[in-house]
């Protein structure tokens, strides 16, 4: 088991409604990475944060955000949910460009209605 | 756009048979390729690759890397029913931190 840590585990939303996602990276990480993965498919990039700075964004709309703080824990926040943004969010913590350091958290599984 | 491609999409055994898995990739400036377990929420870590033609093992799993036709195995021999998860195929380009792009996975399942 990791040291990555999500909350809540599972959560239901209803459509237009906003919802934030938290996550504890592993102690000594720097760098934290955020997934979406729908059912039935592999994760999704949605951005990544280091040192409190977005380090990268991939094709995910503004209504995504999120945010670093100084002990390098995260949030994502969702605004205007939509029923497509029912899926398992996974965070994965590492040592910037340290891909091998990558560990993920057991995810919070968002059901929009 | 960076993208993976694994095959196949699922896979049913029977306990004692190997399988193959398959990943083929596209990605801008190449670092690595990386395999992962999801058994249920978190995708746990296996093999990342680097350079080609260099089997990396883990007892009954074993992986490999061919970087001139962009593709990567993972083998696993004598499969148990601990081994029915889905195995995610991952890569990272040389521009893009650490973050990655992700295949759909291989659901296998392992019947007694």
């Amino acid at each position: 088991e990791t040291g990555v840590t999500q909350s809540p585990t599972h959560l239901i939303k209803t459509r237009g409604q906003q919802v934030t996602l938290r996550c504890s990276s592993q102690s000594g990480h720097n760098t934290v990475s955020w997934y979406q993965q729908a059912l039935g498919q592999g994760p999704q990039f949605i951005f990544q944060y280091y040192r409190e700075e977005e380090n990268g964004r991939g094709n995910f709309p503004p209504r995504f955000s999120g945010l670093q703080f100084p002990n390098y824990s995260s949030e994502l926040n969702v605004n205007a949910l939509e029923l497509d943004d029912s899926a398992l969010y996974l965070c994965a913590s590492s040592l910037v460009r340290r891909t091998d350091t990558q560990y993920f958290g057991p995810g919070t599984r968002l059901t929009v209605l | 756009e960076d993208k993976v491609v694994q095959s196949p999409l699922s896979l049913v055994v029977h306990e004692g048979d190997t399988v193959t898995l398959n990943c083929s990739y596209e990605v801008t400036n190449f670092r690595s390729l990386l395999w992962y377990k999801q058994e249920k929420k978190a995708p746990t870590f296996l093999f990342m690759l680097t350079s080609s033609g260099i089997e990396k093992k883990s007892g009954r799993l074993s992986s490999i890397l061919d970087k001139k036709e962009l593709f990567s195995i993972l083998n696993i021999t004598a499969t148990q029913t601990g081994d029915s998860a889905i195995y995610l195929c991952a890569v990272e380009g040389e521009t893009s931190g650490s973050r990655l792009t992700f295949g759909e996975g291989t659901q296998l399942t392992v019947n007694p």
